[in-house]
């Protein structure tokens, strides 16, 4: 159980497209997601959070109009790359909490993470 | 805010030797909670073990034990018996209280030799 699923697992796209990244959580109702980005050889920031139907809240240094947050249902959050460009090429990974039924109230769910390319 | 600091970049480990791994904090909160992520070349994380700050008693799961001394803010992970699939990235992680982010550290490259 407690399955995060990412979708796509790769992309590639070019420079000035916006690229949208889903992640779902497979077997339970994710009340919070998170959304880190990790580059080559690096650690996992922590890009933002993000309550299912409310607006995100965002670390210091995102953009927020850059990187759109939506968490419309308790099972889906997607993070859409506007007019990307080569330094957003990264590993984006989400995570997923299910607070309401304490069976997870320790632990974060990791997706597969997704890997952008910008040409 | 808080700081999770992994000192060792990289480590090395014989087959079946053990080795621990560090990691230190900087919080001023009373309620949190510590990790410790593998993420192998898939790069998918997955949690080793984990640690309430209010049990004095280290957690342990199978091979993996970890070292956790509050006062001293040191939260380091033991990993016996090491085996060739043990060889990942290992990040610390942090987080405050039970409905917050995770704060991870710099990670520590383990590298099993046969």
């Amino acid at each position: 159980g407690a399955v995060v699923s990412q979708h796509p697992s790769w992309v590639i796209c070019k420079s000035g497209t916006s690229v949208k990244i889903e992640c779902r959580s497979l077997d339970f109702q994710a009340t919070t997601m998170f959304w880190y980005r990790q580059f080559p050889k690096q650690s996992l920031m922590l890009m933002a959070t993000s309550n299912e139907g409310s607006k995100a809240t965002y670390e210091q240094g995102v953009e927020k109009d850059k990187f759109l947050i939506n968490h419309a249902s308790l099972t889906l959050s997607t993070l859409t790359v506007t007019s990307a460009h080569p330094e957003d090429s990264s590993f984006y990974i989400c995570s997923a909490r299910d607070y309401l039924s304490g069976r997870a109230n320790y632990e974060q769910f990791f997706g597969p993470g997704t890997r952008l390319t910008v040409l | 805010a808080q700081t999770v600091t992994q000192s060792q970049p990289e480590m090395s480990v014989q087959e079946a030797e053990t080795v621990t791994l560090s990691c230190t904090y900087d919080t001023s909160e009373s309620d949190y909670y510590l990790f410790w992520y593998k993420q192998p070349p898939s790069r998918q994380m997955i949690l080793v073990i984990r640690q309430e700050a209010y049990k004095q008693q280290n957690a342990t799961e199978n091979r993996f034990s970890v070292n956790f001394q509050k006062a001293a803010k040191s939260f380091s992970l033991k990993i016996s018996d090491s085996q060739l699939g043990d060889a990942a990235m290992y990040f610390c992680a942090y987080r405050r209280g039970n409905n917050n982010d995770m704060r991870f550290g710099a990670g520590t490259r383990l590298t099993v030799k046969p």
